[in-house]
């Protein structure tokens, strides 16, 4: 079993939509997450962080369920901007391999007009 | 301004040789991580270092190679042994703490003909 799986859609939204995305780990040690945008044959750039009490940032939300090890990103009024991949990334907790950064192998998502 | 930067853009080599990807940063990072990205999935780990002169093996380190001299800079050699060399080469860096997301250089395109 990888140590983190995302659906990898594509997810295909109207313009406005409201559409949420699940990052599943397996390493319960996992302590410190985050959500990335991937641009076509761009770079990774870090779309927020994932705090335990969930965050928001303008119409973007993450959320952290231990119990269930998951993350979840919702993108609340989809804009055609926002058509990406999203990746999410995690590190361990223990040390030595707590500088190490595991990304699944992301979600991609298209706005529709 | 600060960043991390990778060269060249876009690389071609021919079968057998080996070849050297540059990774600097400026940011006074101490760790550094070297990601390969094949079309449509998402970033494997290849090696990464914590700090200079340290650094270990990610999920697929075989056929590669990489030192950490100095601080600000951690190349990639990628060995003729390397089966499949042609990818998308990601370098990012991190401060040395758990909760620390990693910026990323724009990429190298690796082709080998």
């Amino acid at each position: 079993r990888k140590e983190v799986e995302q659906d990898p859609g594509p997810f295909n939204v109207p313009e406005g939509a409201t559409v949420a995305f699940n990052c599943t780990y397996s390493n319960s040690a996992s302590q410190s997450f985050f959500w990335y945008r991937q641009d076509c044959r761009k770079e990774p750039k870090l779309l927020m962080s994932v705090y335990s009490s969930g965050n928001e940032d303008g119409r973007f939300t993450a959320q952290l369920n231990r119990a269930s090890q998951y993350i979840s990103l919702l993108i609340r009024d989809s804009k055609l901007s926002d058509s990406a991949t999203y990746l999410c990334a995690m590190r361990r907790g223990a040390s030595g391999s707590a500088r190490q950064l595991t990304f699944g192998s992301g979600t991609q998502l298209t706005v529709l007009p | 301004d600060g960043g991390i930067t990778q060269s060249p853009k876009y690389l071609f080599r021919k079968e057998g040789q080996n070849v050297t990807l540059s990774c600097e940063q400026n940011l006074n990072h101490d760790a550094m991580y070297w990601y390969r990205q094949d079309p449509g999935q998402g970033l494997r780990l290849i090696y990464y270092s914590q700090i200079v002169n340290d650094f270990q093996k990610g999920d697929i380190a075989e056929g590669y190679s990489v030192s950490r001299e100095k601080k600000e800079s951690f190349p990639l050699t990628v060995t003729s042994a390397q089966k499949n060399p042609t990818a998308f080469y990601l370098c990012a860096s991190s401060i040395a703490a758990t909760s620390a997301e990693a910026f990323f250089g724009q990429g190298t395109r690796l082709t080998v003909v």
